[in-house]
């Protein structure tokens, strides 16, 4: 079964350093997305990407954040200079038609 | 008003049991409604999806939607302990949207 998958499992930095989260979605999925979970609060929306272009974004994807389809297979989370309150558990997350979306394993990132 | 609201738990029922989630949601123009199954430390998985009033079944589980009181639930029954986890309700406004999600209810079942 084709599957979502995310790299690193874990990711350690410090703080103010930049960070590239990727993220290989099922192959003919056109839609992704990035949420992230911070330690026992909800998963929250991130951001949404169709078409080589960010189709929405949330107030917490400030200029710190961007996303990259760099290749057709890889979609990428950058955060360019990582704050404390970054930590946290990001998903990745693709569609193809009218289906749900299918969420990767996730990167647990700590930022010290 | 929060956009997905459910009881945070945790909730207790003995193995065998029929355990009871709800949860409620604000933007009457939700047309997708999803339960996810989370393990600690680990992603979302998708058991239940539903978009029209009713019942909707699929082995243990039914999810039941009244959109007139913007109300989602799911029951599972016959509840095993491989069930204990985190339940979250989930809601898209139309296709190909965000997933906008509850907080978990938190279930434990017991042996």
């Amino acid at each position: 079964e084709p599957e979502v998958t995310q790299t690193p499992s874990h990711q350690v930095t410090q703080m103010g350093q930049e960070v590239i989260l990727r993220c290989v979605p099922i192959s003919n999925h056109l839609y992704f997305y990035w949420y992230r979970q911070i330690l026992g609060q909800k998963v929250e929306f991130l951001v949404s990407f169709y078409n080589n272009e960010i189709s929405e974004k949330s107030e917490i994807f400030d200029d710190q954040f961007s996303v990259e389809r760099p290749d057709g297979s890889n979609f990428t989370l950058k955060i360019r200079s990582t704050k404390l309150e970054d930590s946290a558990m990001y998903f990745c997350a693709s569609r193809g038609g009218e289906e749900t979306q299918y969420f990767g394993p996730g990167t647990r990132l700590l930022v010290l | 008003q929060k956009e997905v609201e459910q009881n945070s738990g945790p909730l207790s029922v003995p193995e065998g049991a029929i355990a009871s989630l709800n949860c409620t949601y604000s933007d009457r123009g939700s047309q997708s409604f999803f339960w996810y199954r989370q393990y600690s430390g680990k992603s979302p998985e998708l058991i239940m999806s539903i978009y029209s009033n009713g019942d909707k079944e699929d082995g243990r589980f039914t999810a039941q939607l009244n959109k007139a009181s913007q109300y989602v639930s799911l029951l599972i029954r016959d509840s095993q302990p491989s069930d204990s986890a985190t339940y979250l309700c989930a809601v898209e406004k139309t296709s190909y949207d965000k997933v906008i999600f509850g907080p978990g209810t938190s279930l434990s079942v017991i042996p």
